[in-house]
């Protein structure tokens, strides 16, 4: 099984200013045929079922503000929220899907300072 | 509008069943794989089980040979049947639609239903 892992488990950041989130795979998740890393980004709000972000490890899912970007390649990959929005509050997933089982980060959870 | 909406959840024993339903609509159901994702009140995401469009089914090693996920494309409908249920079952249990990557089962999810809540608990 692919273990994923996420850092840090919560973080505060002040309004308008950049959160990083980091996500990192206990084996590659690049597809050597297609160059395609197989990981995707989640966002979580108090009450609700995850929303999906961002996938292919920088793909914007459409509707999603430009402040969300993803990179990284192979093991490693970072999720950035440029300047943090109130609304930008909630618990961030990672998963990957490049094999059975899929499995998914702990969470970090994004706060306000 | 793609929409997902679970139903099923309750209280039941331990060792007892339970049948999670999931009606899909907005979508060609038929073509998509499916996915159930579970989540304990108030910890991380656990892929419980997928389906594919052909209708191949998938399972991680904590519930292979207890739950089994079936659909019923001409009712747009999607099932978890949970046997040999066990306290660390208790969670709630989403329904996923699965993004067409071209590598079978293997997506991302988009959209999630609302949940359903199962709690396994004498």
């Amino acid at each position: 099984d692919i273990v994923m892992t996420q850092s840090p488990d919560s973080l505060a950041v002040s309004l308008g200013e950049r959160a990083t989130i980091n996500c990192k795979s206990s084996q590659s998740v690049l597809n050597s045929s297609n160059k395609k890393n197989y990981l995707a980004w989640y966002q979580q709000k108090p009450g609700q079922p995850p929303k999906l972000l961002i996938y292919w490890s920088s793909t914007r899912e459409s509707g999603v503000p430009d402040r969300f970007s993803g990179s990284g390649s192979g093991t490693d990959f970072t999720l950035t929220i440029s300047s943090l929005q109130a609304e930008d509050v909630a618990v961030y997933y990672c998963q990957q899907y490049y094999s059975t089982p899929l499995t998914f980060g702990g969470g970090t959870k994004v706060q306000i300072k | 509008e793609v929409q997902l909406v679970e139903s099923g959840g309750g209280l039941v024993q331990p060792g007892g069943s339970l049948r999670l339903s999931c009606a899909a609509s907005g979508f060609i159901f038929s073509r998509y794989d499916m996915h159930w994702v579970r989540q304990v009140t108030g910890k991380g995401l656990e892929w419980v089980s997928a389906i594919g469009a052909a209708g191949d089914t998938y399972y991680p090693g904590s519930v292979k040979g207890r739950f089994t996920i079936s659909r019923e494309n001409a009712k747009n409908s999607l099932y978890l049947q949970m046997n040999s249920l066990r306290a660390e079952d208790t969670a709630v249990y989403y329904c996923a639609r699965g993004v067409v990557t071209g590598t079978g089962v293997k997506n991302w999810f988009d959209p999630w239903g609302q949940g359903t809540l199962v709690t396994v608990s004498s």
